[in-house]
């Protein structure tokens, strides 16, 4: 079946830094990829939706020089949360489609981010 | 855009019985409804999935009912066990769309022996 991983699976960092978490589907190309921030007992918000080789699309209220997605390849997305805070300490989900067509997304196991 | 409501936010049922979780959506053009389960910190698992040209479907003790008119869609679990115990969450799709998958609350399920 198809599979999607992401890395790393937890990070830590001090606030301000920047974290670079990778999507990659490993037995399919991945033509959508999509971005997730799921808080503690909260559902899964989208935050952007990555498409190969153009700019990502971002949900209202989430501020994309924050948060930089590059979909360089149809194997890998990538998520960098710039100049963290401890207010985007969360859980962050990657999906993965493989056509317009299709209605299954898979998901990435998820980043546990914590900020300092 | 989309819009999915679902209730209850908590549920819990004795071993055996029957758990029904509901959702409502907005957008008439969403046409794909797939279902979640989620264990604590881990990725969504996709139990079951409903397509707007099927009423029902149904895979062992999970079944999932839509209903397009009301635009309400429902997840049954029948003979419920301790391990059905997480959180659920529905979602909708426009298929041919944007392929955003807008999700509900979630339901968190707990199952008592």
């Amino acid at each position: 079946g198809a599979v999607v991983s992401q890395h790393p699976s937890w990070v830590i960092c001090k606030s301000g830094t920047s974290v670079k978490i990778e999507c990659r589907s490993l037995d399919f190309q991945a033509t959508t990829m999509f971005w997730y921030r799921q808080f503690p007992k909260q559902s899964l918000m989208l935050m952007a939706t990555s498409n190969e080789g153009s700019k990502a699309t971002y949900e209202q209220g989430v501020e994309k020089d924050k948060f930089l997605i590059n979909h360089a390849s149809l194997t890998l997305s990538t998520l960098t949360v710039t100049s963290a805070h401890p207010e985007d300490s969360s859980f962050y989900i990657c999906s993965a489609g493989s056509g317009s067509d299709t209605d299954t997304q898979y998901f990435g196991p998820g980043t546990r981010l914590t900020v300092l | 855009g989309e819009n999915v409501e679902q209730h209850p936010s908590t549920l819990s049922v004795q071993e055996g019985d029957s758990a029904v979780i509901k959702c409502t959506y907005s957008d008439s053009a969403s046409n794909y409804f797939p279902w979640y389960k989620q264990e604590l910190g881990k990725r969504p698992q996709l139990i079951i999935d409903i397509r707007s040209n099927v009423g029902e479907k149904k895979d062992q003790r999970i079944a999932v009912t839509l209903n397009k008119t009301a635009k309400h869609f429902s997840l049954h679990i029948t003979e419920t066990q301790p391990e059905d115990s997480a959180v659920y969450f529905c979602a909708a799709v426009v298929i041919g769309g944007a392929q955003k998958l807008v999700f509900g609350q979630g339901t968190r399920l707990t199952i008592n022996p």
